[in-house]
């Protein structure tokens, strides 16, 4: 089992600030998705990375691989309420994903 | 589409009853997974499967069986429910090894 770690575990911002979370391992990702979770729902595919040095854009959210693929971070801009949930990596290893144990992101008004 | 269909989504069980997780999809994907959430572990993978006939154990398989006798179905069984086991469980499904999984919206599960 690969150990996935994400960083902060917890992140209350206002409106309109901007924020980085991060996801790293002490292994290489063959590749990492980004996913979002509100409450009482499940987990939600955001984004796949695969090459390193990879950046990717999904509207006012920016997801970058590490070049030595293993780290991972999401950057979002001007962040806003309907960002609030818990953010999850996960790592495909073989036939499994693995995820690590999310960073809670509170947007207040 | 549906999607991910899981059944029940609230559900309370004594200690040392059973009961089978419903999972069902409609997007023929061929890897479908069971994963349990519980407060500060992420989610911890049950069992997977990566296509009908075939299923292995994830990092947490003590205490649960699957089976999949089809590419839609991949029901999840609690053989003697425990207390340990009360957590939220999602189905998910990927089309590929690669690919992102489409999860369920989950099932509730409290033993008492």
């Amino acid at each position: 089992t690969q150990l996935l770690e994400q960083s902060p575990q917890f992140l209350s911002i206002q409106e309109g600030e901007n924020l980085t979370v991060y996801c790293n391992s002490s292994s290489v990702f063959s590749s990492l998705q980004w996913y979002r979770q509100e409450p009482g729902e499940g987990p939600v595919l955001l984004v796949t990375v695969v090459t390193g040095g990879e950046v990717k854009k999904l509207k006012r959210l920016t997801f970058q691989f590490g070049d030595a693929r293993k780290d991972s971070s999401l950057h979002i801009t001007a962040a806003q309420p309907g960002d609030t949930g818990l953010y999850l990596c996960a790592e495909n290893t073989g036939n499994q994903f693995y995820f690590g144990t999310g960073t809670s992101l509170t947007v207040i008004p | 589409n549906a999607g991910v269909t899981q059944t029940p989504k609230f559900q309370v069980l004594k200690t040392g009853q059973s009961m089978t997780l419903q999972c069902a999809q409609d997007m023929n994907h061929e890897y479908m997974s069971w994963y349990r959430q519980d407060p500060g572990m992420g989610l911890r993978l049950i069992h997977y499967s990566v296509g009908a006939g075939i299923t292995d154990q994830g990092e947490v398989p003590n205490g649960y069986n699957v089976s999949r006798s089809t590419t839609e179905d991949f029901p999840l069984r609690l053989l003697s429910a425990a207390p340990s086991q009360t957590s939220v469980y999602f189905c998910a499904s990927s089309y590929s090894g690669g690919s992102g999984y489409t999860f369920g919206s989950g099932t509730r599960l409290t033993v008492v």
